[in-house]
């Protein structure tokens, strides 16, 4: 069965600091793979998509990158980070557009 | 642009109430349409996915509808249980990537 993994859970750090949050799935091949974001009291907000290696797609103009190394590894990462950048970071993948949609457990990050 | 609402924002109901909650989506140019369920502090998990092409699905207690040409979808909830307490989010597909368009979420409280 396929799982997808998301760490880590929770993460504070300081304005400015750099950022790697890392998400892998497993028991699948040539996902498609998305970062989301949570802010509080909003939707859920699509950062970046993936639908190969080295193929990332953004979708709103941010602090933040994205990066495919390998066939099931999304990581999502920042050179310095804004107090804005706080939120719950949401990794998700899908077999295909038509296909469930399949999220990890999420990151808490708090940028102080 | 796509823009999907959840009406209401928050429902509190007794256990054993069969209940139903609201989706509705401006664009009717979608691929599929999702339902999710999300715990507190929790990542989303996946509870049906309904294509363009079909009316309706339903997995246990619970059946969604799809109303393309209206723009609406219903998530109906059978027999309600405390433990289906959590927001529930829907979301539609209007891409080939598979870039879900989320609603705010319906919060969910079935009460003893």
């Amino acid at each position: 069965s396929q799982t997808i993994h998301q760490w880590p859970a929770t993460l504070v750090q300081p304005v400015g600091s750099p950022l790697s949050l890392e998400c892998t799935v497993e028991g699948t091949s040539n996902p498609n793979l998305y970062w989301y974001r949570q802010a509080a009291g909003r939707g859920l907000q699509l950062l970046f998509y993936s639908v190969g290696i080295g193929q990332i797609s953004s979708e709103v103009p941010q602090n933040l990158s994205a990066s495919r190394p390998q066939d099931r590894q999304f990581i999502l990462s920042s050179k310095k980070l804004l107090l804005s950048d706080s939120g719950f970071y949401l990794c998700a993948w899908s077999d295909s557009y038509n296909s469930p949609l399949h999220f990890g457990n999420g990151t808490r990050l708090t940028v102080t | 642009k796509q823009e999907v609402t959840q009406i209401p924002a928050a429902l509190s109901v007794p256990e054993g109430e069969n209940l139903v909650l609201n989706c509705s989506f401006t664009d009717s140019a979608i691929y599929n349409l999702q339902w999710f369920r999300q715990d507190p502090g929790k990542g989303l998990t996946s509870l049906l996915l309904i294509q363009s092409s079909q009316r309706e699905q339903t997995s246990g207690r619970l059946n969604a509808s799809l109303d393309k040409s209206s723009g609406r979808s219903t998530l109906y909830i059978a027999a309600s249980q405390p433990g289906d307490s959590a927001t529930y989010l829907c979301a539609v597909n209007g891409g080939s990537q598979g870039n879900l368009i989320f609603g705010k979420g319906t919060k969910l409280s079935v009460k003893p």
